[in-house]
């Protein structure tokens, strides 16, 4: 079973510019979670999906969006960068037995590191 | 959410038991305690879950009293490749609930 796949590994970007992250989850998982990681702040939550619904989001401003399609694969985009959102960005797929509850693990891609420049 | 607090830091040898202690007074009756290794540069990866009492799988076992307001992540006969980060998660959803603190940084010596 393939696991959860995020494109591109590297990127560098320059400020202002935008940028389009890749995750394929499991094959099956319908929720998709992002989460930002920086030395200095940790993993933070970015947002959710399921069944193409954003059903939760994390305290970021607006240049962060995201999306899922129909086949669950989910994308992020990040507009106008900042230094500052130079980054680990990860991608959790989970298979919810019921409404995302926790009583399933999740699985972690191995994260797109993202410089701007 | 119910908060979590770990210890920053650890150090071990090698060959010998570690355990790490989360603190979770606020935990909610439908709450479960979660705990994910991260090794640098890549994603968490799931160790071991459980609900109350004693969870034990071939990675690690995990002890949680009748209270549960705390949780206790063993590790038996720790390796060099244990070095990571470990943490601690309470909730009973993902997304927004599924929040990471800082983690405890594990150092195993030779």
């Amino acid at each position: 079973k393939a696991g959860v796949t995020q494109t591109p590994r590297y990127l560098i970007k320059t400020r202002g510019q935008q940028v389009t992250l890749s995750c394929s989850p499991i094959s099956g998982h319908r929720s998709v979670s992002w989460y930002q990681q920086t030395p200095g702040q940790g993993l933070q939550f970015l947002f959710e999906y399921f069944s193409e619904t954003q059903r939760n989001k994390g305290n970021f401003p607006g240049r962060f969006s995201g999306r899922q399609f129909s086949n669950s694969r989910s994308e992020m985009n990040v507009s106008t960068l900042e230094l500052g959102d130079s980054a680990l960005y990860l991608c959790a797929s989970s298979s919810p037995t019921r409404q995302g509850l926790m009583n399933t693990e999740a699985f972690f891609g191995q994260g797109t590191r993202l410089t701007v420049v | 959410l119910a908060k979590t607090t770990q210890p920053i830091s650890m150090d071990s040898y090698e060959g010998q038991e570690v355990n790490i202690t989360c603190s979770h007074n606020n935990i909610a009756t439908n709450d479960y305690i979660t705990w994910y290794q991260q090794f640098p540069s890549q994603g968490p990866r799931f160790i071991i879950q459980g609900y109350k009492t004693k969870v034990t799988n071939e990675v690690a076992s995990l002890f949680i009293p009748a209270d549960r307001k705390s949780s206790t992540l063993s590790l038996p006969r720790v390796s060099l490749s244990d070095t990571a980060v470990y943490y601690c998660l309470v909730g009973q959803n993902y997304g927004q609930n599924f929040v990471f603190g800082p983690g405890t940084r594990l150092s195993v010596l030779p």
